[in-house]
């Protein structure tokens, strides 16, 4: 079955850290960029981080220099190492496999998502 | 606030047409940066719904529709039907901040 199945979310305090992990079966992986995105609970979808099939990573503002993607193509897994982390970064993390093309990239396989909570 | 801008709700009848827009600017839609669209049924993770503006994945019914206009998108929906019911996001690519950008989602009730 193609699919991507999330792990490793669970309650860190503020300023703690965590590395969720993201499995990918039923494709080849190492053929896809591979990307997380979020969202906090009655909210919208947020883009988080994405790496290419070089391992070129990617990041919007809000958390450069706090979150690191990575990839393991032998292993079919993807991380993303959450450093520092806000009240702000609660949120169901979702790892999603992207399309890329010249105009952009979408997202055409979704895990079910793994909640991350931070709280004290 | 999103880089993206879509209507919190839309509704409709069974039957009927809904239109949901996804309006951007000359850093994202406007610059020419493709448009998809997911659906997102409660308690489960998105679903893609339209990608490169108007092209449907296997298996998504062709009463979904997306199209585009300078800088606004939209996805368009006939023959609604009570299982349509769920919420709708735009995403697209914004080139001033070199990231990947959604809508805040639109809320589709079928009355």
């Amino acid at each position: 079955e193609v699919q991507l199945v999330e792990s490793g979310g669970g309650l860190v305090q503020p300023g703690g850290s965590l590395r969720l992990s993201c499995t990918a079966s039923g494709f080849t992986f190492r053929n896809y960029d591979i990307h997380w995105v979020r969202q906090a609970t009655g909210k919208g979808l947020e883009w988080v981080s994405g790496i290419g099939t070089a391992g070129d990573p990617y990041y919007p503002g809000s958390v450069k220099g706090r979150f690191t993607i990575s990839r393991e193509n032998a292993k079919n897994s993807l991380y993303l190492q959450m450093n520092n982390l806000r009240a702000g970064d609660r949120a169901v993390y979702y790892c999603a496999r992207a399309q890329s093309t010249a105009d952009g990239w979408y997202f055409d396989l979704w895990g079910r998502g793994t909640l991350v909570t931070v709280s004290s | 606030q999103s880089v993206l801008t879509q209507p919190p709700s839309v509704s409709g009848a069974p039957g009927q047409r809904v239109t949901i827009s996804c309006t951007g600017s000359s850093s994202n839609i406007g610059a020419g940066y493709d448009v998809n669209w997911y659906l997102q049924l409660p308690g489960t993770a998105p679903k893609l719904l339209i990608y490169g503006y108007t092209n449907r994945p296997s298996g998504v019914p062709d009463r979904f529709s997306g199209s585009r206009s300078g800088a606004s998108a939209s996805l368009a929906i006939t023959g609604l039907q009570a299982e349509d019911e769920a919420d709708y996001y735009c995403q697209s690519y914004d080139t001033t901040l070199s990231a990947s950008v959604f809508g805040g989602g639109t809320k589709l009730t079928v009355l």
